[in-house]
């Protein structure tokens, strides 16, 4: 069975301060991973893409893969009140599909 | 605006009753999927498309049926094989062959509740 692991939280995280999200998964053939924003009630929303080992940043949000270790991380630097939600981890793991982390809830304390 | 468009919003459904769960896009994307999410578990898959009349069952298809008949829709039933449907639903589309590099676009989501 392969899997997307989250630790499911609550992260909580002082306004201003970077939090840090992190995803492994069991498929060493896993090509990219998708982190998204979901809110209470709503549908997830997609925030970043990656398939390259590395960083990659896209404004307040950095996204990091290390494919040798199979993790996957997504930083929120200055965390606002309004990031409070639960992000999901999605991987390419079975080269057609993506299965989906169970998510990590996040708070940001104002 | 492009988009996916899944209605209703709320659903009840009585014992043994089938419900219909609709999904349209207009974002001429190829494939199309239907997930489940539970409170505190990830999104399963129940059935997905990638090309008009042809689909293939996910994780979790038992107790559900879709058809695609139109590039833009795809419909989801659940049955009343379904012993436990109370649930989000939600339907998701992407270009077929790159949806590694492109991800999902999600519909709103359908709350299906038995009553």
């Amino acid at each position: 069975q392969k899997e997307v692991e989250q630790n499911s939280g609550p992260l909580s995280v002082p306004e201003g301060a970077i939090a840090s999200l992190n995803c492994t998964y069991s498929d060493r053939g896993s090509q990219s991973f998708f982190w998204y924003r979901q809110y209470s009630g709503k549908s997830p929303e997609l925030i970043m893409f990656i398939y390259s080992n590395g960083d990659k940043e896209d404004g307040r949000f950095t996204a990091q893969l290390n494919k040798a270790s199979q993790y996957v991380s997504l930083l929120i630097r200055d965390s606002q009140p309004s990031d409070s939600a639960t992000y999901l981890c999605a991987g390419a793991l079975d080269g057609q599909n993506f299965v989906f982390g169970p998510g990590t809830r996040l708070s940001v304390l104002p | 605006d492009g988009g996916i468009t899944q209605s209703p919003k709320y659903l009840f459904r009585k014992e043994g009753q089938n419900v219909t769960l609709s999904c349209e896009q207009n974002l001429n994307h190829d494939a199309m999927y239907w997930y489940r999410q539970d409170p505190g578990q990830g999104l399963r898959l129940i059935y997905y498309s990638q090309i008009v009349n042809d689909f293939q069952k996910g994780d979790i298809a038992e107790g559900y049926s879709v058809s695609r008949e139109k590039k833009e829709s795809f419909p989801l039933t659940v049955t009343s094989a379904q012993k436990n449907p109370t649930a989000f639903y939600l339907c998701a589309s992407s270009p077929a062959g790159v949806s590694h590099y492109y991800g999902y676009t999600f519909g709103s989501g359908t709350r299906l509740t038995v009553v």
